[in-house]
């Protein structure tokens, strides 16, 4: 969805560098969800974010959520080959449970 | 638990045949929803539903059919397959609690219209 802009669109990393990707939305943020998808598969919910400067990590992913700017950030610290895939940011951005998608940012982590 | 299930997970068809992509939860959601993904475009919602008999249209909807007439099935029809719907399908299913829709996905369907 255009209306969920998702940065960068790629990104290749040597294992144990951090990282961050962004999500943008142009429209006021209900909630913000986080997938990983891996090449083939199906979309796996990694966090969900709801109220402005709420933060939540899980092992080494750690996702922010800045109301005021509509945006959310995923940072993954310490990269490992596990950690490549597709990452996709989802948004629930006219209520009604209509939840978009932004276009993916592909991970890969070289050992 | 199955989770959710979807058949086939590959499909070729020609253009102008029709087809139906099956979708079953077994967690009792109440939310259901169908989503395609294309390269460099992400996931776009086709169709979805809060509920038996409810449906309603996503941001993709022209040339798909849903219907839900029990909480367990959501199935997607292609009434009239033509190559722009070459893609991947995804279904999925949540619980709708305290503005919450965290979706469980289903591994998706590989469609190829020729």
């Amino acid at each position: 969805s255009q209306e969920l802009e998702q940065s960068p669109q790629s990104l290749i990393v040597q294992e144990g560098k951090n990282l961050t990707i962004n999500c943008t939305s142009s429209k006021t943020l209900y909630g913000l969800y986080w997938y990983k998808q891996k090449y083939g598969e199906g979309l796996i919910f990694l966090m969900m974010l709801q109220k402005g400067g709420e933060e939540k990590s899980h092992e080494k992913i750690t996702a922010k959520l800045d109301e005021k700017k509509q945006q959310s950030s995923l940072h993954i610290t310490a990269s490992q080959p596990s950690h490549a895939g597709i990452y996709l940011c989802g948004a629930d951005i006219r209520g009604g449970n209509k939840l978009v998608f932004g276009a993916g940012t592909i991970l890969r982590v070289k050992s | 638990n199955a989770g959710v299930t979807q058949t086939p997970k590959f499909q070729v068809l020609k253009t102008g045949q029709s087809m139906t992509l099956q979708c079953a939860q077994d967690m009792n959601h109440e939310y259901m929803s169908w989503y395609r993904q294309d390269p460099g475009m992400g996931l776009r919602l086709i169709h979805y539903s809060v509920g038996a008999g409810i449906t309603d249209q996503g941001e993709v909807p022209n040339g798909y059919n849903v219907s839900r007439s029990t909480t367990e099935d959501f199935p997607l029809r292609l009434l009239s397959a033509a190559p722009s719907q070459t893609s991947v399908y995804f279904c999925a299913s949540s619980y709708l609690r305290s503005g919450a829709n965290v979706l469980t996905f289903g591994a998706g369907s590989r469609l190829t219209v020729l």
